[in-house]
């Protein structure tokens, strides 16, 4: 049972908006910033979005986050093959004083 | 450029020890901004953050594996160390080592940045 819950799966088809969310308590989202890390078997976790809502030098504005409360989300635009991979959100958690990840999502891009 | 490389064997009896090293080349173990960490993903699971030291030797533990959990750090190897004691089936895993900021460091930059390329270790008799 991970701490930060998260669907699943979700699915889209290319060209399509999907969104992925993240929630957890006033103990982590709620008081810390959150990360979502895309993940394809086979390699290590990549980094698409930080403090929240910004992305890094090379990830596509297709992909966005955002925070409201004790939840957050990430939103992927403009839906491509190569999108197909599991994605995790991740906070601190100041309760447990340590990282939280959620349970992650399979995306299926049909 | 910074690369991380875990090494360690890659099968281990159950109720054993298991025992990872990242070796950090290209960049100091010993860079006064960041912490060192590993994480695991056992089979068809999702993520778990495990531990992170810094490289004085200050620690954070993932409660729910504390007691078993041991991470050192060796700046004159610019490598550091996981070990996971009484070891069953639910610690197979591709475990995999990382960096980050501290947690509270800047403005929401304590991320995750650098990877291993994961190692699958396998708990079986």
């Amino acid at each position: 049972q991970s701490v930060l819950t998260q669907p699943p799966s979700a699915s889209g088809t290319p060209g399509q908006r999907v969104t992925i969310s993240c929630s957890g308590s006033s103990s982590n989202i709620g008081s810390n910033y959150v990360y979502w890390y895309q993940h394809l078997p086979g390699t290590a976790p990549k980094l698409l979005i930080y403090s929240n809502l910004q992305r890094p030098s090379g990830v596509p504005d297709r992909f966005s986050g955002s925070k409201s409360g004790s939840s957050a989300s990430l939103a992927i635009s403009g839906l491509r093959s190569e999108d197909e991979a599991d994605y995790y959100c991740a906070t601190w958690d100041d309760s447990l004083r340590g990282w939280v990840f959620g349970g992650g999502t399979k995306l299926t891009v049909l | 450029q910074l690369q991380l490389q875990e090494s360690g064997p890659r099968l281990v009896k159950p109720l054993e020890t298991l025992s990872l090293t990242c070796n950090v080349s290209g960049g100091s173990i010993s860079n006064n901004n960041y912490y060192w960490g590993w994480i695991r993903q056992p089979p068809g699971k999702g993520l778990e953050w495990i531990a992170s030291i810094y490289y004085s030797g200050s620690t954070y533990y993932n409660p729910s594996l504390k007691s078993r959990v041991t991470i050192s750090v060796d700046t004159s190897k610019n490598h550091f160390s996981l070990k996971l004691s009484s070891v069953t089936a639910a610690d197979t895993a591709v475990y995999f080592c990382t960096r980050h900021f501290p947690p509270k460091y800047g403005s929401g930059i304590a991320y995750f940045d650098y990877w291993g390329q994961g190692t699958l270790v396998t708990v079986s008799s």
